[in-house]
């Protein structure tokens, strides 16, 4: 069974004070890793999929990277609007096998 | 252009009866997914429609959870006789290639 887990459960940041977020997998053959945004009330939001080790991909200040067990949410410099809720997420199968994180409750202090 | 869109977006109701949500996905998805997300919980699947084919309903928590999709695009969730523990956010995704893209979300508050 794939699974998901996502690391710190909370992190609070200082204006500008970058950090990554980890996300640690287990799969029985990785198609594909995504991360998604999700704010208070709202659905998850797309950010990024990645599909091989050694991938990255950035947006703003955010910039993901994947290896063969775990992936980074790296983020510089954040800024309060970045606060949120930081989900990931892989398929291994079909499309359907999607499994998700608890996520990562990000909170950046102004 | 338009989003996943869900209603409604709110829905107390007491135990024992039923409730319905919907989903309007994006046009052309031809994938539609409902999670069910509560509190310090990760998103847990409970049904996914493909096209044509029949649905994969292996999330479903129990057969009191049904879901259909009517003309390949809205879709319906059902809950009937409902309990305290069906008391979450449903989420409603859409998929074009690979990427899901949700909906704001029913909560759902059973009394």
């Amino acid at each position: 069974e794939d699974q998901v887990t996502q690391s710190p459960e909370a992190l609070r940041l200082q204006e500008g004070e970058s950090s990554s977020l980890n996300c640690s997998y287990t799969v029985s053959g990785l198609r594909g890793l995504f991360w998604y945004r999700q704010d208070p009330g709202k659905g998850p939001e797309f950010l990024f999929t990645l599909y091989s080790a050694g991938e990255e991909k950035e947006k703003e200040r955010l910039k993901a990277t994947l290896t063969k067990k775990e992936s980074f949410l790296h983020i510089t410099a954040p800024k309060p609007e970045d606060s949120a809720t930081y989900l990931c997420a892989v398929y291994s199968g079909g499309y359907q096998k999607v499994t998700f994180g608890i996520g990562t409750k990000l909170q950046v202090i102004p | 252009g338009a989003g996943v869109s869900q209603s409604p977006s709110n829905k107390v109701t007491e135990k024992g009866k039923d409730v319905e949500l919907r989903c309007d996905p994006i046009s052309g998805h031809t994938a539609l997914y409902w999670y069910r997300q509560s509190l310090g919980q990760g998103l847990e699947f409970l049904i996914y429609f493909q096209g044509n084919s029949a649905p994969d309903k292996s999330g479903l928590p129990s057969d009191r959870f049904s879901a259909e999709r009517t003309g390949g695009s809205v879709s319906t969730l059902t809950i009937q006789r409902t309990q305290q523990e069906d008391s979450a956010v449903y989420l409603c995704a859409s998929r074009l290639k690979d990427t899901q893209y949700f909906g704001p979300g029913t909560r759902l508050t059973v009394l």
